[in-house]
């Protein structure tokens, strides 16, 4: 199972944009780069999920290199709510469990 | 719609004691997972299904059984509980058809074992 980097935590202003980077040096071409964060001690929260192309849905932006060995999470407007833990995983694909792998993540703190 | 729902919520063991933790889901998702949480860190995985009657083993599967006999639930059991196994347990669920392969989450069971 590819295994990801992230910073240990980051600090970010309200209303700004936050990005929070990850490595992925090791993962395999069929393998999807996901994003899930965590509040408080809740069960993770999906967010988004790229294989090779630059995603957008109502939550976040995720930016992934071209040669896929790292990737970007984009909180455009970042909001104290968003306080949390971000996880940056690679998955395996279906027909191998479709497992998730968890790092220790990211503390994302935003500050008023 | 409940989604996941895990059973208990908290509970408080000796050390050799046994217990099971009850995951269900109600969305007839085909894989389930079983993830455990320590303090300061990410979830690792302990065991998964992906199918009624399967298992397997995930990162950390030692002193767990786990059992899938009906789709919709998943059990972990701990035969005899140590201080080791301290920690918050979470259970997901996925669907096998295409779509976003996001994981669902229950609430956690949060165990502690004196």
């Amino acid at each position: 199972d590819a295994k990801t980097t992230q910073p240990p935590s980051m600090d970010c202003a309200e209303g700004r944009a936050a990005n929070l980077p990850c490595n992925h040096s090791t993962i395999s071409g069929n393998e999807y780069v996901y994003w899930y964060r965590q509040i408080h001690s809740q069960g993770p929260q999906y967010i988004i999920h790229g294989l090779k192309n630059n995603e957008t849905n109502e939550m976040a932006s995720l930016i992934i290199t071209e040669d896929r060995k790292s990737s970007t999470l984009i909180l455009p407007h970042a909001t104290l709510r968003d306080t949390a833990v971000y996880y940056c995983i690679v998955r395996t694909p279906m027909e191998y469990g479709n497992k998730l792998v968890f790092g220790a993540g990211t503390i994302l703190r935003v500050k008023s | 719609n409940a989604g996941v729902t895990q059973t208990p919520k908290f509970r408080v063991l000796k050390t050799g004691q046994s217990m099971t933790l009850l995951c269900a889901q109600d969305m007839n998702h085909e894989y389930m997972y079983w993830y455990r949480q320590d303090p300061g860190m990410g979830l690792r995985l302990i065991h998964y299904s992906v199918g009624e009657g399967t298992t397997a083993k995930g990162e950390v599967p030692d002193g767990y059984n786990v059992s899938r006999l009906k789709k919709q639930n998943f059990l972990l059991g701990l035969e005899s509980a140590a201080p080791s196994q301290t920690s918050v347990y979470f259970c997901a669920s996925t669907t096998r058809d295409r779509g976003t392969g996001e994981l669902f989450f229950g609430e956690g069971s949060r165990l502690t074992v004196l």
